[in-house]
């Protein structure tokens, strides 16, 4: 079974600086993608950033990139210029080609003015 | 552009009653998903279905019923509500295509069960 592990339960920074989320995952396919949530106080959750496996290239979204290491299983967030309205809870997904997709615990991520 | 609608958006329920959460949307999306957000657990997967007239359990099914009769509806049923069932529920859909398999998220259902 798959599994999506986030060993970073809550983080703060400063605004302005840069932030890297943890995310791991497990899996036997080669053929999957990956996603980061975001889900701010208003509950609402909003895709930041997605990932496909076969494309080696990292996806970049303005301030949002990701370093996604195939191998390593490993696909870790980053977030440059933080900004006070990227606090909000953090979540790393996983769906298989042609199934469910699975969520990490998620980070609570603080950015301090 | 109403996207994934759920219905209700807060609701209580005393020990032993029943429910349906309605789940619709209207983007034409193939799957559909229940998960429920606990604190410190993130989102679990209760049902998901990858079409029509098809469904499959999740990571923690136990005390739930699901039915997918139309693409557009995704409904969440508890027989009889259980405090540990008290948690915000969410559906979401996606249209799975190689070019897109986002995921797209309702408001969410804040249940307490007393």
């Amino acid at each position: 079974a798959q599994t999506v592990t986030q060993s970073q339960p809550e983080m703060s920074v400063q605004e302005a600086e840069t932030v890297t989320l943890s995310c791991t995952y497990d899996t036997s396919e080669s053929n999957y993608y990956l996603f980061w949530y975001k889900q701010p106080p208003s509950r609402q959750m909003i895709l930041v950033i997605r990932q496909e496996a076969y494309k080696q290239q990292n996806a970049t979204e303005n301030r949002f990139s990701v370093n996604f290491q195939k191998a390593a299983k490993s696909f870790s967030l980053k977030i440059s210029d933080s900004q006070l309205g990227d606090t909000a809870m953090y979540f790393c997904a996983f769906m298989r080609g042609d199934d469910k997709i699975i969520f990490g615990k998620g980070t609570r991520l603080h950015i301090l003015p | 552009n109403a996207g994934v609608t759920q219905t209700p958006k807060f609701r209580v329920l005393k020990t032993g009653q029943s429910m349906t959460l309605l789940c619709a949307q209207d983007m034409n999306h193939e799957y559909m998903y229940w998960y429920r957000q606990d604190p410190g657990m993130g989102l679990r997967l209760i049902h998901y279905s990858v079409g029509e007239g098809t469904t499959a359990k999740g990571e923690v099914p136990d005390g739930y019923n699901v039915s997918r009769l139309k693409k557009q509806n995704f409904l969440l049923g508890l027989e009889s509500a259980a405090p540990s069932q008290t948690s915000v529920y969410f559906c979401a859909s996606s249209p799975y295509t190689e070019l897109n398999t986002e995921a797209f998220f309702g408001q969410g259902t804040r249940l307490t069960v007393v």
